[in-house]
């Protein structure tokens, strides 16, 4: 029964390039959630899908900054054009339904993104 | 400005003392939850509270959450090496229970 899966686990890329972050739920879960954990600024939401809809993306940054969570396949966070200021840890968490209340995510290992 | 402030930031005791951690903040949560990290790796789910007043307990880790449901502390009995790592906590504002607003954390470090 695997977790939530996470790949890259680190990723280097020089400023201008293009960042893809990929998320495998665990098993049975639809909702998909990505947080950016900065050092001195602790863990953030940027955006809440579920299969094939954005509910939340109150979090994103206006530009660059994107996400999608298809009908097949793995949720992505892509960042276009990264610059330093993107290098961060990203964190997928998943849950099984529709949040209510004490909501309870998992959440997986991260991907560690360097901008050089 | 940080919702929840969490206190205090850095903490390294020995092995067998008890230890307290606190959550708090001026804004009402409708769940609290407190989770654990180790370096490298995500935030582990260590538990939930939800009622004003609540106390839970997890082997040596008893867990209370403020009659206003702005504040929590976490609080260790005999302190373990093992217990070593990053304590957060996080919530769910009132009447949002899609994003989780945490804390920056303390960072634990228990000497054998």
């Amino acid at each position: 029964n695997a977790g939530v899966m996470q790949n890259p686990r680190h990723l280097v890329r020089r400023r201008g390039q293009e960042a893809r972050l990929r998320c495998s739920p665990m098993k049975g879960h639809s909702h998909v959630y990505w947080y950016r954990q900065l050092p001195e600024e602790g863990l953030k939401f940027m955006v809440y899908l579920q299969k094939e809809n954005i509910i939340d993306e109150s979090g994103m940054p206006k530009e660059r900054f994107s996400a999608e969570f298809p009908k097949e396949g793995p949720s992505i966070l892509r960042i276009q054009q990264v610059v330093r200021g993107d290098s961060a840890a990203y964190f997928c968490a998943s849950s099984p339904v529709q949040p209510s209340g004490a909501n309870v995510l998992t959440f997986g290992a991260g991907s560690r993104l360097t901008v050089l | 400005t940080q919702l929840l402030e969490q206190s205090p930031q850095f903490l390294s005791i020995q092995e067998g003392e008890n230890l307290t951690v606190y959550c708090n903040s001026s804004s009402v949560f409708s769940s609290l939850q407190w989770y654990r990290q180790e370096p490298g790796e995500g935030p582990v789910l260590l538990v939930t509270v939800v009622t004003g007043g609540e106390v839970k307990k997890l082997k040596r880790l008893t867990f209370q959450f403020g009659d206003a449901r702005k504040d929590s502390s976490l609080h260790i009995t005999a302190a373990q090496p093992g217990d070593t790592g990053l304590y957060l906590c996080a919530g769910f504002n009132a009447g949002n229970n899609r994003k989780l607003i945490w804390g920056l954390g303390t960072s634990l470090a228990v000497n054998p």
